[in-house]
C-alpha cells in the first residue's frame, strides 16, 4: 500500500521569501511521485513528477522538488515566492511511471503568501 | 498539454433528483478516466476508475448504484449521481488517461455539486 504525509495544512511566507512544502511517501514499490497545484474552484495541474531519472526535478513556475530515498521525502521548494503561487499543493505518489496507476494523495498544504 | 473539459462547471439541484456531470478529453483518447470527489478543504479521493467499452471499478465505500459512470468513447465519461442528497454535495473532478506513454493524467477543472 502506498501513502503520502504533507507535513502542515498551512504554510504563510513573504513575497520573495524561500517556500518549502513537505511531503513523505510511504511505498512497497519504486514509487513515482508529483506534486499538483490547486487553484480555488479549479482542477488541479501537474507542477513536477519523479519517475526514477533526476532526483532533482525541476518543475513549472519555478517549483523543484529533490527526492531523498532514505529520507522517503520529495519536497517541493521555490527560491522566491510570488504572491500568484497563493493556492492548495498536493503531493501525490503512484506505482507506475507517468501516473497510470491510481494516484494516492496527501491532504494537502495551503500556501498562502503574504506582501 | 492535454485538455480536459467538464460539464457543467457547477449545478445545483433539488434532493431526489439526478445529476450527469461530462468529462471531456478535448484533444487525445482517454483509454482510462479516473472519477474523484473533493470534500471542503480536504484532499481528492478516487471513487472510480473506469475504461473505455467496460464497466468501471469502484473503491471500497464508493456506492455504484448511486454514482453510476459510464465511458462509452475514448473522449467522453459521465458520471451520474442518483437521487441526489445534500450529502452528496461535493467537487467532483474527473482525470484522464491515454494509452501511449507518458500515460500521465490530466484533471479537469472540476464540477462544484449543490444539492438542496
Amino acid at each position: 500500500a502506498q501513502s503520502v504525509t504533507q507535513l502542515g495544512s498551512h504554510v504563510s511566507v513573504s513575497e520573495g521569501a524561500l517556500v518549502l512544502l513537505r511531503c513523505n511517501y510511504s511505498s512497497s514499490v519504486p514509487p513515482y511521485l508529483f506534486w499538483y497545484v490547486q487553484y480555488p474552484n479549479q482542477g488541479l495541474q501537474l507542477l513536477l513528477k519523479y519517475t526514477s531519472a533526476a532526483t532533482l526535478v525541476k518543475g513549472i513556475n519555478g517549483f523543484e522538488a529533490e527526492f531523498k530515498k532514505s529520507e522517503t521525502s520529495f519536497h517541493l521548494t521555490k527560491p522566491s515566492a510570488h504572491m500568484s503561487d497563493a493556492a492548495e499543493y498536493f503531493c501525490a505518489v503512484s506505482a507506475s511511471q507517468g501516473g497510470s496507476e491510481k494516484l494516492v494523495f496527501g491532504k494537502g498544504t495551503k500556501l498562502t503568501v503574504n506582501p | 498539454g492535454a485538455v480536459v473539459s467538464q460539464h457543467p462547471s457547477w449545478v445545483i439541484c433539488k434532493s431526489g433528483t439526478s445529476v450527469k456531470i461530462e468529462c471531456r478529453s478535448l484533444d487525445f483518447q482517454a483509454t482510462t478516466m479516473f472519477w474523484y470527489r473533493q470534500f471542503p478543504k480536504q484532499s481528492l479521493m478516487l471513487m472510480a476508475t473506469s475504461n473505455e467499452g467496460s464497466k468501471a471499478t469502484y473503491e471500497q465505500g464508493v456506492e455504484k448504484d448511486k454514482f453510476l459512470i459510464n465511458h462509452a468513447s475514448l473522449t467522453l465519461s459521465t458520471l451520474t449521481v442518483t437521487s441526489a442528497h445534500p450529502e452528496d454535495s461535493s467537487f467532483y473532478i474527473c482525470s484522464a488517461r491515454g494509452g501511449t506513454p507518458p500515460r500521465e493524467q490530466f484533471f479537469g477543472p472540476g464540477t462544484r455539486l449543490t444539492v438542496l
